[in-house]
């Protein structure tokens, strides 16, 4: 069964910090894993996806397929980064995908 | 790029009505739309899997009488709660994916039922 785990509700740095969002996930077979952020107010947006292995807004997440995880990194967080994260998983194009229960991220000043 | 407009936004409607919600997409043909539910400072649990042509794909527990779902298009599948009751009231949302740009949300409907 898919499944996305995020052991964080609520994780809370101070300006400046790294960061890290936690994600693991079970899957049977080679799954496509995301990373969406829901800034306050705004509609779900995707940040990242593990097949493209790129950087946005200074976030990246490497796919560790013996850990099954996809953590989300950044070395130095914004304010603006504040938000609420969601890991999720698919099975490929045309099959649903599985969100994880999110992970509010609150960058202190 | 990608789009998915949904519509409406919000909406009230008084108990025992149906309410219908739009998803389409506007540049771009989907053959696969999702439905979503959010509660609460809750995640958002996928209801259906909405299928062009064909029957949609409801998840387990979900009431298939309750949350009808038609995908009579390309670019367009409706959700509509028959006799909507409070305990309906919820953040909709849908989705769809487009090759090459991985999944893109709409911005949600908020269904108050009173």
């Amino acid at each position: 069964a898919q499944r996305v785990t995020q052991p964080e509700k609520l994780l809370s740095v101070f300006k400046g910090a790294p960061v890290e969002l936690k994600c693991n996930y079970s899957y049977s077979g080679s799954p496509e894993l995301f990373w969406y952020v829901q800034y306050s107010r705004q509609r779900l947006q995707l940040l990242l996806r593990h097949i493209s292995r790129e950087s946005i807004k200074g976030f990246t997440a490497d796919l560790n397929k013996g850990e099954t995880s996809f953590h989300l990194k950044k070395p130095f967080a914004q304010e603006e980064d504040s938000a609420m994260y969601y890991c999720a998983l698919s099975g490929g194009y045309g099959q649903n995908f599985v969100f994880g229960p999110g992970t509010r991220l609150s960058v202190l000043p | 790029g990608a789009v998915v407009s949904q519509h409406p936004s919000w909406v009230i409607c008084k108990s025992g009505t149906s309410v219908k919600i739009e998803c389409r997409s506007l540049d771009f043909q989907a053959t696969t739309m999702f439905w979503y539910r959010q509660f609460p400072k809750q995640s958002l649990m996928l209801m259906a899997t909405s299928n062009e042509g064909s029957k949609a794909t409801y998840e387990q527990g979900v009431e298939k009488d309750k949350f009808l779902i038609n995908h009579a298009s390309l670019t367009l599948s409706t959700l509509t709660v028959t006799s909507a009751h409070p305990e309906d009231s919820s953040f909709y949302i849908c989705s769809a994916r487009r090759q090459g740009y991985g999944y893109t949300f709409g911005s949600g409907t908020r269904l108050t039922v009173v």
